[in-house]
């Protein structure tokens, strides 16, 4: 079964800052990975979307990206602002007709 | 804009009540589902669909139900309340098409039973 795992559980950096978040799950066969923002008390807003055949996906001042044979997951967040402070979140799945499986999640502060 | 709706944003609901969550797409998406997430132990995954009519057990489905009778709403249904059942509910939505599985997910329903 897919186990999704993300480290830190917490982190503060100051802003303008380039940071990494990290993602790693167990699973080589996963098929897709999603990258959620969550503000506290909301739901879910999907940041980007890495399919089977890519390695990397961009949007903005976010880049992530997939290395199925180590297992890993990256989100990069450029030049981090205050607003960026929230929840993120990855998950995965492993077939084309499957749940999410989600990881903790990582709560990012940065800091004015 | 497409978008999941769930029907309320917060509920207070009595030990022992029957509880219905609402959860609405207008994507035309085949699948839904209907996690729970509680501090420390993050998102799980209560009950899924991928058609009208069909219903999948998640991880935790004990004290749950759902009901599929249109493609666009899927209904979560607590039998009867209890108090470990508080919580934050959230519904999603996805297309089954390969290479289209984004999920798209509602605002929640924080649910406290009490």
């Amino acid at each position: 079964k897919q186990e999704v795992t993300q480290i830190p559980a917490a982190l503060s950096v100051p802003e303008g800052e380039n940071l990494v978040l990290n993602c790693s799950f167990t699973d080589s066969a996963i098929y897709n990975l999603q990258w959620f923002r969550q503000d506290p008390g909301k739901g879910l807003t999907s940041l980007l979307l890495i399919q089977s055949s890519q390695r990397e996906q961009t949007s903005g001042r976010l880049n992530a990206s997939l290395d199925k044979s180590s297992g890993r997951s990256t989100l990069y967040i450029a030049a981090s602002q205050p607003g960026d402070s929230a929840t993120y979140l990855c998950a995965g799945i492993n077939s084309g007709n499957t749940p999410l499986v989600f990881g903790k999640g990582t709560r990012l502060s940065v800091i004015a | 804009d497409v978008k999941v709706t769930q029907s309320s944003r917060y509920l207070v609901k009595r030990t022992g009540e029957k509880v219905f969550l609402e959860c609405v797409q207008d994507m035309d998406h085949e699948n839904m589902f209907w996690y729970r997430q509680d501090p420390g132990l993050g998102l799980r995954l209560i009950y899924f669909s991928y058609d009208v009519k069909m219903k999948e057990k998640g991880d935790i489905p004990e004290g749950y139900s759902v009901s599929r009778e249109k493609k666009e709403r899927f209904s979560l249904i607590l039998e009867s309340a209890s108090t470990n059942q508080t919580s934050m509910y959230l519904c999603a939505s996805s297309l089954r098409r390969l290479g289209s599985n984004f999920f798209t997910f509602g605002s929640g329903t924080r649910l406290t039973v009490v």
